[in-house]
């Protein structure tokens, strides 16, 4: 089945910004989808089809997808935004959804 | 706005069954591809089991198939996973989430399912 790799942390000054990765085998041909999850809520889409914001998503949030790494990135970071973060693709050979291990956002 | 809000979960010992619901509210529910993603405690999220808006296609994850049946009834804008054979694996918190595209755009409060002696 399809893996997809995310390193467990990233950390990051206010202010600065933020890139999670998102590794998988030519992920570039996939659509590739960000979720937010902070402590005791459900997730929350944050980009979809590699680079589109839902309604109501700050511009802040960016995403991009090419060769074997999709990249979630935040731009002007804030304390609010620490939470963890999960990439997501639907594996049309197998029919199954396949999410990251996710990776947790440190604000520093 | 749409709602989707699960019910159902709670302790069960391994080997029993349990049914989750999700209500639906606030969107044409019949016309959604609908799925169940889980989360264990402390862990990250797993997706479950998806099906069509007629409910004639399912499918599910490897961890679960053969022991848990997804299913929806449009005229009660309901959704629901009936869970067989539960082990204390599938313990976790069970979300309902709508797709928008292969992706889940609206999720639920979530249900915690706890599955021990």
């Amino acid at each position: 089945s399809y893996v997809l790799t995310q390193p467990p942390s990233v950390s990051v000054a206010p202010g600065q910004t933020a890139r999670i990765t998102c590794g998988g085998n030519n992920i570039g041909r996939k659509s590739v989808h960000w979720y937010q999850q902070k402590p005791g809520q459900a997730p929350v889409m944050v980009v979809y089809d590699d680079s589109d914001r839902p309604s109501g998503i700050p511009e802040r949030f960016s995403g991009s997808n090419s060769g074997n790494t999709a990249t979630l990135t935040i731009s002007r970071v804030e304390a609010g935004d620490e939470a963890d973060y999960y990439c997501q693709i639907w594996d049309s050979f197998s029919d199954q959804a396949v999410f990251g291990g996710g990776t947790k956002l440190t604000v520093l | 706005q749409v709602h989707l809000v699960e019910s159902g979960g709670g302790v069960v010992q391994p080997g029993r069954s349990l049914r989750l619901s999700c209500a639906a509210s606030g969107f044409t529910f019949s016309t959604y591809i609908m799925h169940w993603v889980r989360q264990a405690p402390g862990k990250g999220l797993e997706w479950v089991a998806v099906i069509s808006y007629d409910g004639n296609n399912k499918y599910y994850a490897d961890s679960v198939k053969g022991r848990f049946t997804i299913s929806r009834d449009n005229s009660k804008n309901t959704l629901y996973l009936q869970m067989n054979s539960l082990r204390t694996e599938d313990t976790a918190v069970y979300y309902c989430t709508r797709d928008l595209g292969n992706n889940f755009d609206y999720w639920g409060q979530g249900e915690l399912v706890t599955v021990s002696t």
